[in-house]
């Protein structure tokens, strides 16, 4: 079994200010994580996704994550966020063992962005 | 640029209407999903398909059907619309290896 948590269903930030976005997960083999964002009236877009090696990804608009394997948490984070941040964001993980697997989505955290 | 179509964007129809939501890649993927999205933002999974001919119920139960007739086509039919069935539906597919899920840009189905 696996599962995603995101703990907090909205984060607010000023615009300029460090941005993240809280995931932990449980799997039963390796861990692939992946973030997605999803803008209104749209389908979910990939960020960055955790496979293995260093544990700091780094992704799309200028986005990254940081793999923690003893506390089981892939956070997303963002130096400086902006305005057109603000969205809704998913983590996702399966299991790497299973090239079959499905992925387990977190309930998603919405992120608003204030100028 | 999107690799995976879902037709038609939006929809509204009436009650007990049939219809049927389209879905289609270009990537020569094998696993295909569906997910339902509520505007209290949490995707569920209602069906998927590991290949032509292959079609299993996700993990929240649907009164839709699909089929897998061919690897890109992944239709999801609702034989009887019904107000409970408005929602967003997103349609996903992914390769082999260690990819991520590509998404479609959604339906939203609007049941009147």
């Amino acid at each position: 079994a696996q599962s995603v948590a995101q703990p907090e269903d909205q984060v607010n930030v000023a615009e300029g200010n460090p941005l993240t976005v809280k995931c932990t997960y449980s799997v039963s083999g390796n861990p692939y994580l992946f973030w997605y964002v999803q803008y209104p009236n749209r389908g979910l877009q990939f960020l960055l996704k955790y496979i293995t090696g260093d544990n700091l990804v780094k992704g799309s608009y200028g986005f990254e994550a940081e793999f923690n394997k003893s506390q089981t948490s892939f956070h997303l984070k963002k130096p400086s966020a902006l305005v057109s941040d603000s969205a809704l964001y998913f983590c996702a993980v399966r299991d790497g063992g299973d090239s079959w697997g499905k992925f387990q989505f977190g309930a998603g955290t919405q992120v608003v962005v204030t100028p | 640029e999107a690799d995976i179509y879902q037709i038609p964007r939006y929809l509204v129809i009436g009650t007990g209407k049939k219809i049927t939501l389209e879905c289609s890649q270009t990537m020569g993927h094998d696993k295909m999903y569906w997910y339902q999205q509520d505007p209290g933002m949490e995707l569920h999974l209602i069906h998927y398909s590991y290949g032509v001919n292959s079609t299993e119920k996700g993990d929240l139960s649907s009164e839709s059907t699909v089929s897998r007739i061919r690897t890109e086509h992944f239709p999801l039919t609702l034989e009887s619309a019904r107000p409970s069935h408005t929602s967003q539906y997103l349609c996903a597919s992914r390769g082999q290896g260690p990819y991520g899920y590509t998404f479609g840009s959604g339906t939203r189905l609007t049941v009147v």
